[in-house]
């Protein structure tokens, strides 16, 4: 099955500063990205997705970047805020057979600094 | 409102005492799916449903059942629960399958 890595587990940034979370997967049949942002005690909610056939979507201060060669994905934050602050989920999914498994990665923990 | 609602929020069971927590949506989707969420390892699928009658196993579907009998409900089932069952447990749904997920408040598990 798909096995997805995310680093770091945890990050600090001042506030004002860009803010980069990586995350590889193994599957090469997974076609869809999605990140999620999950505030303390909170849902997940998500913040942006990237299919395969797009190597880079943005959506204001967001980014997210996609090697589909290198199996890496990567989520961009600039301009940090202390409403930022939360932890991050990358997730992976292919579609083959029908499948819409969808497999995550462990978390990072943004801490955004005043 | 559209939302996805899961019950009860908070349980406390004791070990083997079959339990279901149950979901619902009233967005029309037609994908469903069942996560736990334990400190460290972040958020594993249980199962998911791309329809009626239709779930197909998650990363981590060992002790858990489900069922899809109306497009709204996803019910998740324990029947025989166990200490590491303990988590929290996320139901969430989707219009299709590779589209953003509507969580729900999440059910908090305790099996004693």
């Amino acid at each position: 099955g798909e096995n997805v890595e995310q680093h770091p587990s945890t990050l600090s940034v001042q506030e004002g500063d860009s803010a980069v979370i990586k995350c590889t997967y193994s599957d090469s049949a997974s076609n869809y990205f999605p990140w999620y942002k999950q505030e303390l005690g909170k849902r997940p909610q998500l913040i942006i997705d990237i299919r395969s056939n797009v190597g880079e979507k943005k959506d204001q201060r967001i980014a997210v970047t996609l090697n589909k060669t290198a199996k890496h994905f990567s989520l961009h934050i600039t301009e940090t805020q202390p409403e930022d602050s939360a932890v991050y989920f990358c997730a992976a999914s292919p579609s083959g057979a029908g499948s819409y498994q969808l497999t995550f990665g462990k978390g990072t923990k943004l801490s955004v600094i005043p | 409102e559209a939302q996805v609602t899961q019950n009860p929020r908070y349980l406390i069971t004791v070990t083997g005492k079959k339990l279901t927590v149950t979901c619902s949506q009233n967005m029309n989707h037609e994908y469903m799916s069942w996560y736990r969420q334990d400190p460290g390892l972040g958020l594993r699928q249980i199962y998911y449903s791309m329809n009626v009658e239709v779930t197909d196993k998650g990363d981590v579907p060992e002790g858990y059942k489900v069922s899809r009998k109306e497009k709204r409900n996803f019910p998740l089932i324990l029947e025989s629960p166990s200490p590491n069952q303990t988590s929290l447990y996320f139901c969430a749904s989707s219009l299709l399958g590779h589209s953003p997920l509507h969580f729900g408040n999440g059910t908090r598990l305790t099996v004693t």
